[in-house]
């Protein structure tokens, strides 16, 4: 079972405050992805990568960076937060050549005050 | 507009009883997966699929590209398949899973 490992796994933080969501895959999975979850929307895609150096925009990347350091890690950023962040932010990764299953962290749940 | 389209939004169940979710797809969908979100909110893989069929014990998925929707049956719904089902999308080659919005699942005794 592939290994996907976010932290922190629950965070506060004031509006406009500065907030890293980490990510790291054991697996050498090609794709990673930052999603968020909010009621009435399922998963909207925030950004991907199919590499180290990589970042692909997915459908909600306003207000969102993201760094893929390493194979390995995979970043998500908020520079100013905002209240509109405030939700719970999956990272995921699959192996490439497209129809290879999803693997999913555990989530890391944001409030932004 | 919705690229996945997920039906019922909710659904209460009796034990022992069966059920149909299904998503419809406005794209081009090659591939469909299945995921349980158990109420921790951790994200479990219940069925990956290309055109076709698969079962897994009490649960069984099938996956008609030509009419762009797929189906998740549960039989003999038990306690522990109480969660939110979500349903995603690949449109072919492109490596991004579209996700529905999902159905919250409550089997009750």
């Amino acid at each position: 079972e592939a290994a996907v490992t976010q932290s922190p796994r629950n965070k506060v933080t004031v509006t406009g405050g500065n907030v890293t969501l980490s990510c790291r895959q054991t697996n050498s999975h090609n794709y990673m992805y930052w999603y968020r979850q909010d009621t009435g929307h399922g998963l909207r895609l925030i950004h991907y990568s199919y590499g180290a150096g990589n970042l692909q925009i997915g459908d909600v990347p306003d207000g969102y960076k993201a760094t893929r350091t390493t194979q390995e890690d995979f970043f998500l950023l908020l520079e100013l937060a905002s209240p509109s962040q405030t939700s719970l932010y999956f990272c995921a990764s699959k192996q490439g050549n497209s129809g290879n299953t999803l693997y999913f962290g555990e989530g890391s749940r944001l409030i932004v005050v | 507009g919705d690229k996945v389209k997920q039906s019922p939004s909710a659904l209460s169940l009796q034990e022992g009883t069966n059920s149909a979710l299904r998503c419809n797809f406005s794209i081009a969908a090659t591939t469909v997966q299945w995921f349980l979100q158990n109420p921790r909110g951790s994200l479990m893989n219940l069925f990956y699929l290309v055109p076709g069929t698969k079962e897994n014990g009490r649960l069984k998925s099938a996956f008609d590209s030509k009419e762009s929707y797929s189906t998740l049956h549960i039989r003999d719904a038990q306690l522990e398949d109480s969660g939110t089902y979500f349903c995603a999308a690949e449109a072919g080659g492109y490596n991004v899973l579209y996700f529905g919005s999902g159905t919250k699942l409550t089997v009750e005794p």
